[in-house]
Parts: structure tokens; C-alpha cells; sequence
């Protein structure tokens, strides 16, 4: 069974930073590519970064592109994302994914963390 | 403002058929398949349908996806209370080289 469980979550201060972490089991990590989704309070779910199985191909959202960076440890069987210059509108519910394949789009969810931007 | 659009809410009595719409570009839904989510008060989104029509495992066939040019639909027949939820269409994007969420469509079964 795929296993998400993300973690790093919390109250920062604008212009702080947090690194997020999804540890994965359940299946082979570094076969397949993984998102990153968020959800703001009362709001719609939002893309935000996907990485490749190997890593070395990476894509962001433009309202992200700059401050997270994504990035993944096959040998842990972990995402991250490091978040950088963190603004209010970043406060939201951040759901790490896997990817079915391709372009498909993401099957298997985590139950999310929740990082409020907030002085 | 979402780049494929939903309805914000859909209605209809137990038992009858409700269909949701999403409406996007050639850059999305036009070249690229299309996903459906189901999200229930404080959970995370569950797939529903992926590839436009087909159901994973476990999904009953109640759930339908459809999909014809820029546009693609979701059924679902034989509406039950436990059916109320956010529904959300996806799809990757060839332009924004991103996926593209739908803004959600809430269903309440009167």
C-alpha cells in the first residue's frame, strides 16, 4: 500500500523558510516522478513543483518559481521542499504526491502539512 | 482564477445522475489526459478518475469520465449522500509546463 506522510509544517514569519519533507513506502520511489500540491484555507488545490524519479528534471509553478526549491533522496525514499521568502498568500495545506507516469497526473496523495505565514 | 473552469457547486436528489464540466485549452485538456479528485471536508484529494475514464480500483462505476476536445466531463449516477464533496478536474499543460487544477465543484445531494 503507498504511503505518504509529509512533515516540517508550521508558523513561520514572512520572509522565514521551512523545509518540508514526504518520506514514502509502499512502492519503488525513484520509479516515479512526485508533486507538490497546495491547498489555502477555504480554496482550491494548486500545483506547485514536480521532480523527476532520478531528479534531474525539476518544473515549478510561477507563483513558486525562485523561492521553493524540490528536491528528493531515493536512497530514503524522501521529497523535500525547501521554501524560501515565505509571504502570507504561501499559508496553505502541502500535500506531497506521487505521479502515476508521464503527464498522467498524481494518483496517491499524503494527508498534508499545514504551513501559516504569519507575523 | 483556475485555468480550466468549473461549475462551483452541482446538485441533485438521491438517486439521480449529476455531471460536472471542465473546460480548458488545446495547451491542457486539448492534448494531455485529464484527471478527476474527490475531497472531503478535511482530507486529502483521493483520485477518481484518471486517463479521462478510467476508475481505479475500489472506484464504484457510478463514477464516469468523459472527454471530447478542450472539455471534459464527470458523471455521477445514482447520487448518494456520502457522494457530497469536492470534486477536481486536472491536467498537465504543455504551455505552463504544470498541471492545472479546475477551481472545485461542491455537490450537495438535497
Amino acid at each position: 500500500e503507498v504511503q505518504l506522510v509529509e512533515s516540517g509544517g508550521g508558523l513561520v514569519k514572512p520572509g522565514g523558510s521551512l523545509r518540508l519533507s514526504c518520506l514514502a513506502s509502499g512502492f519503488t520511489f525513484s520509479a516515479y516522478a512526485m508533486s507538490w500540491v497546495r491547498q489555502a484555507p477555504g480554496k482550491g488545490l494548486e500545483w506547485i513543483s514536480a521532480i523527476s524519479g532520478s531528479g534531474d528534471v525539476t518544473y515549478y509553478s510561477e507563483s513558486v518559481k525562485g523561492r521553493f526549491t524540490v528536491s528528493r533522496d531515493n536512497s530514503d525514499s524522501t521529497l523535500f521542499l525547501q521554501t524560501a521568502g515565505l509571504r502570507a498568500e504561501d499559508t496553505a495545506i502541502y500535500y506531497c504526491a506521487k505521479v502515476l507516469g508521464g503527464y498522467v497526473g498524481m494518483d496517491s496523495w499524503g494527508q498534508g502539512t499545514l504551513v501559516t505565514v504569519s507575523s | 482564477q483556475s485555468v480550466l473552469t468549473q461549475p462551483p457547486s452541482a446538485s441533485g436528489t438521491p438517486g439521480q445522475r449529476a455531471t460536472i464540466p471542465c473546460s480548458g485549452s488545446n495547451s491542457n485538456i486539448g492534448n494531455n489526459p485529464v484527471n478527476w479528485y474527490l475531497q472531503l471536508p478535511g482530507t486529502a484529494p483521493k483520485l477518481l478518475i484518471y486517463m479521462n475514464s478510467e476508475r481505479p480500483s475500489g472506484v464504484p462505476d457510478r463514477f464516469s469520465g468523459s472527454k471530447s476536445g478542450t472539455s471534459a466531463s464527470l458523471a455521477i449516477s445514482g447520487l448518494q449522500s456520502e457522494d457530497e464533496a469536492d470534486y477536481y478536474c486536472a491536467a498537465w499543460d504543455d504551455s505552463l509546463k504544470g498541471w492545472v487544477f479546475g477551481g472545485g465543484t461542491r455537490v450537495t445531494v438535497l
